[in-house]
């Protein structure tokens, strides 16, 4: 079975650029997480979806991110205009349920980097 | 707000000998989840414990659900260089939308 498939798994951009990070969650799963990791910050969860809907996006640092789900098996991070602050690892994961009661699923990580 | 807190925050460890980590709520938890992070890699769901006073093990892995369901531990029998990670805990937040996440406790293996 397919788990989450992330995109890119790696990328290094200059500041200001434009930073479009994609998901796609297991077939099935209707709530779907993006979290970042950072070594000072640990692990956040910037924004939550159920059945396509943002639920909480009370983690997302500020207007410069913002995040979308057109349809149940697809989403995207994106971050305009990015900051070397902004660099750190974006995790999406999936859920059957809303994840307070089902275990989250994640996919690769996309490794951000920006100069 | 709610958290869980996790400690140690680091554990070097002999090969072969045990380690174990903490994990408190400062409520009252439905179940209490536990994931493994490999360096580079991503959080991997190990386990969920749900009854009051569960334990269940996996193999060389014991994990406990405190009578009151706000503590949880996870002990590892004869460390192996496969168990190198980062450990999480991970609690319902209020809503019990999202998962309330412990920081971690990353298990060295000394050279």
């Amino acid at each position: 079975d397919a788990g989450v498939i992330q995109s890119p798994r790696h990328e290094v951009t200059e500041m200001g650029q434009e930073v479009t990070l994609r998901c796609k969650p297991i077939s099935g799963h209707n709530s779907l997480f993006w979290y970042r990791q950072t070594m000072m910050r640990g692990l956040e969860l910037l924004i939550y979806f159920n059945n396509n809907v943002p639920i909480d996006d009370s983690g997302m640092p500020e207007d410069r991110f913002s995040a979308k789900m057109p349809n149940a098996s697809f989403s995207t991070l994106k971050i305009q205009p990015s900051e070397p602050r902004d660099s750190a690892v974006y995790f999406c994961a999936s859920s059957s349920a809303p994840g307070g009661n089902q275990p989250q699923h994640f996919g690769d990580g996309t490794r951000l980097s920006i100069l | 707000g709610q958290q869980v807190m996790q400690i140690p925050q680091y554990q070097h460890v002999q090969e072969g000998e045990d380690f174990t980590t903490y994990c408190n709520s400062s409520t009252t938890l439905s179940n209490i989840q536990w994931y493994k992070q490999r360096p580079g890699g991503h959080p991997v769901f190990l386990i969920q414990l749900v009854k009051s006073g569960e334990v269940k093990k996996q193999k060389r892995l014991t994990f406990q659900f405190g009578e009151a369901k706000k503590n949880s531990s996870l002990h590892i029998t004869a460390t192996q260089t496969t168990d190198v990670g980062t450990y999480f805990c991970a609690g319902p937040g209020g809503s019990n939308y999202q998962l309330i996440w412990g920081a971690g406790t990353k298990l060295i293996i000394k050279p």
